[in-house]
């Protein structure tokens, strides 16, 4: 398995402005992906941020509005910029981890944010 | 296209029975995972199981059992003797391992376990 921890695990702020949310690994891995989960939704990917290089975003997002760093195979954070009240959402972070055969994808316990 | 669905948005059982969440997918990659997830209140992402598409027998884990009919592309989750602490959304997702390493969500079902 895999222990995640994130920070802040929760934050109100105002529009216009940005938080940075940070994802810590217990071990090292190749991928870390980063989604979100707006009020009463389902979870939707953002983007996977590879080491070495630039974050792979999905249709929608992109990466003046959702920055993402991954300095190490252990670390990654993600950035909402300029946000606005419709950004207020979970914002999660998980890894896949194969042991035995079988796969399973972790999550962090989530940053919740309510933009005002 | 891959997609999930999950059409019971909300379902009530009695503790200690037992409840079927259904799962159902669209994908044309032959080899994909299946997982599913609890989410309670708290909006912490608990993984409770997993399907390969090539295992021969459905998977099992405790008190969940995944009801996989790959025929039909569905893969059920099967909760025993409920308990109170159960309740919470479960959400289905998908893996298709050829064409990305993304995990395709369901809308999830919520679960209420009542005494």
């Amino acid at each position: 398995s895999a222990v995640i921890s994130q920070k802040p695990s929760r934050d109100i702020c105002q529009r216009g402005t940005s938080l940075t949310i940070q994802c810590q690994v217990d071990s090292q891995v190749t991928m870390m992906f980063w989604y979100r989960q707006q009020p009463g939704q389902s979870l939707t990917l953002i983007a996977t941020a590879n080491q070495g290089s630039e974050a792979t975003y999905e249709s929608g997002f992109v990466i003046d509005k959702f920055p993402i760093s991954r300095p190490n195979l252990t670390f990654s954070t993600l950035t909402v910029s300029n946000m606005s009240p419709e950004d207020s959402s979970i914002y999660l972070c998980s890894v896949p981890v194969v042991a035995g055969g079988q796969e399973t994808q972790y999550f962090g316990p989530g940053t919740r944010l309510l933009v005002l | 296209a891959q997609k999930i669905t999950q059409t019971q948005p909300g379902m009530f059982v009695q503790e200690k029975e037992a409840v079927t969440l259904d799962c159902t997918y669209d994908t044309s990659d032959p080899s994909y995972g299946l997982f599913w997830y609890k989410q309670p209140s708290s909006g912490e992402m608990i993984f409770l199981i997993y399907q390969g598409s090539y295992d021969q027998q459905n998977a099992t884990e405790g008190r969940y059992s995944l009801n996989f009919q790959k025929a039909r592309k569905s893969a059920n989750l099967v909760i025993s003797a409920s308990q109170l602490g159960d309740s919470a959304m479960y959400f289905c997702a998908m893996r298709a391992f050829y064409n990305t390493d993304k995990l395709i969500f369901g809308t999830g079902t919520r679960l209420q376990v009542f005494p």
